[in-house]
């Protein structure tokens, strides 16, 4: 079945290093892809997206690409903040499935 | 603020209570969505709602009673829970439903830390 995972539970960078929070799924109908950021006591907030006919769209200071081949997705957080400590979903979705799979998420915690 | 508001922040309820999780939302959308977060789990979605009819209900068991009067508001009525059922409740909405042909997004609520005791 379709699933969307994340590599690694938990991140821990240094503040001002970049982040690279990384995400796989099994879908290969999959053409839809976002990244969410919940922070405590919030719900998750969309970050950015990326559709299956691009491999990088860029953000303010964050960055996603596409690996089609792979079926990997990855979010870049550039001069990581202490505002950034939370956790990021990714999510997919495909062409007539009107619904989005999340991933489990992976906590970044961000060391002064 | 994302326009999606949840009520109550915080709930503890015996499993013989009945209670009932309010949202709403501000943004004119079409779609309202419970989702259930647990730890250490995706995300998990539980009722779908298009133009106030009901779209999905994903294996959801019979003590979580979604209602939705119009495309502003969504309940999730509860009775009878289990300790299991303890978790974030999420709502969420989109314009229209999530799809990949729209690039539809979610707005989501702070959601409702519900207890079960």
């Amino acid at each position: 079945g379709e699933s969307v995972g994340l590599h690694l539970p938990t991140l821990s960078v240094q503040e001002g290093d970049n982040s690279i929070i990384n995400c796989a799924y099994s879908n290969s109908a999959s053409d839809y892809f976002i990244w969410y950021k919940q922070e405590s006591g919030k719900g998750p907030q969309f970050i950015i997206d990326i559709r299956s006919n691009m491999d990088k769209r860029q953000g303010q200071r964050v960055t996603v690409l596409l690996n089609k081949t792979v079926k990997h997705l990855s979010l870049q957080i550039a001069a990581t903040q202490p505002g950034d400590s939370a956790v990021y979903f990714c999510a997919e979705s495909s062409q007539g499935a009107q619904k989005l799979v999340f991933g489990q998420g992976t906590r970044l915690t961000i060391n002064p | 603020e994302t326009g999606v508001t949840q009520t109550p922040r915080h709930l503890v309820m015996g499993m013989t209570n009945k209670k009932s999780l309010k949202c709403e939302q501000h943004l004119g959308h079409n779609a309202m969505y419970w989702y259930k977060q647990s730890a250490k789990k995706p995300l998990e979605l539980m009722f779908v709602y298009n133009f106030k009819e009901q779209t999905e209900n994903n294996s959801v068991p019979s003590r979580f009673s979604p209602e939705c009067p119009n495309s502003s508001h969504l309940f999730l009525h509860l009775h009878t829970l289990q300790p299991e059922d303890s978790a974030l409740y999420l709502c969420a909405s989109s314009q229209d439903l999530a799809s990949a042909s729209v690039n539809e997004k979610l707005f989501f609520g702070s959601g409702t830390q519900l207890s079960v005791l």
